[in-house]
């Protein structure tokens, strides 16, 4: 079994629609989390960081940690054609320096 | 300020050569990470460099070495090259070791044939 588990998708809303992409993990020793973009040929954008358990948010994205559950989660508003990419959960432990785990990432795509 | 760099950003070998690839962080930045990314194991971590010495290592063969040089830019090398050596290699920086905000660049596109 992984450590980082994200369903892969496909993903495919109408543009406006709330996008809610999920990962759960398995080491209770993740304290950092993170959500990356990434575009077809590209490599991966940082969207949101998030440190231990809490919401955090940048305009239309919301990013969630429950620890207690080992569950975190990014939710898009008002989603645009632009969103359409993959989205990739990453976490890290104090004790792992640099070294981030990442989910296999979600596929999404916003119709017009 | 400039992005992270990789050099080059497509590669074809064929099996048993050996390939290196190259990156140079965002300017100021001190920590170098490697990472792989391939359609069936996502994105794996390599290693990690700061300082010219490597900090972090991933659960890769020892076919797949790096190092850093004191500009801080990286290279990596895989050794004897195996089909399933084929994938997206990404670099990432950041200012110093350790939990940071991590930059990738473009990755290079390594097939092996």
């Amino acid at each position: 079994q992984k450590e980082v588990e994200q369903d892969p998708g496909p993903l495919s809303v109408p543009e406006g629609a709330i996008v809610s992409l999920n990962c759960t993990y398995s080491n209770s020793a993740f304290q950092y989390f993170m959500w990356y973009r990434q575009y077809s040929r590209k490599g991966p954008e940082l969207l949101m960081y998030t440190y231990s358990s809490g919401n955090k948010e940048d305009g239309r994205f919301t990013a969630q940690v429950d620890k207690s559950s080992k569950y975190i989660s990014l939710f898009i508003r008002d989603s645009q054609p632009s969103d359409s990419a993959t989205y990739l959960c990453a976490m890290s432990a104090p004790n792992q320096g640099g070294k981030l785990i990442f989910g296999q990432g979600t596929e999404l795509s916003v119709k017009p | 300020k400039a992005g992270v760099t990789q050099t080059p950003r497509y590669l074809i070998k064929t099996r048993g050569q050996q390939v290196t690839l190259s990156c140079s962080p965002i300017s100021g930045h001190r920590s170098v990470s490697w990472y792989q990314q391939t359609p069936g194991q996502g994105l794996q971590f390599l290693f990690e460099y700061f300082s010219e010495t490597q900090r972090n290592k991933g659960n890769f063969p020892g076919r797949f070495s790096g190092r850093q040089f004191s500009n801080s830019r990286s290279e990596m090398n895989v050794s004897t090259l195996e089909l399933g050596d084929s994938a997206l290699y990404l670099c990432a920086s950041s200012l110093a070791q350790g939990i940071d905000t991590q930059y990738f660049g473009p990755g290079t596109r390594l097939t092996v044939l």
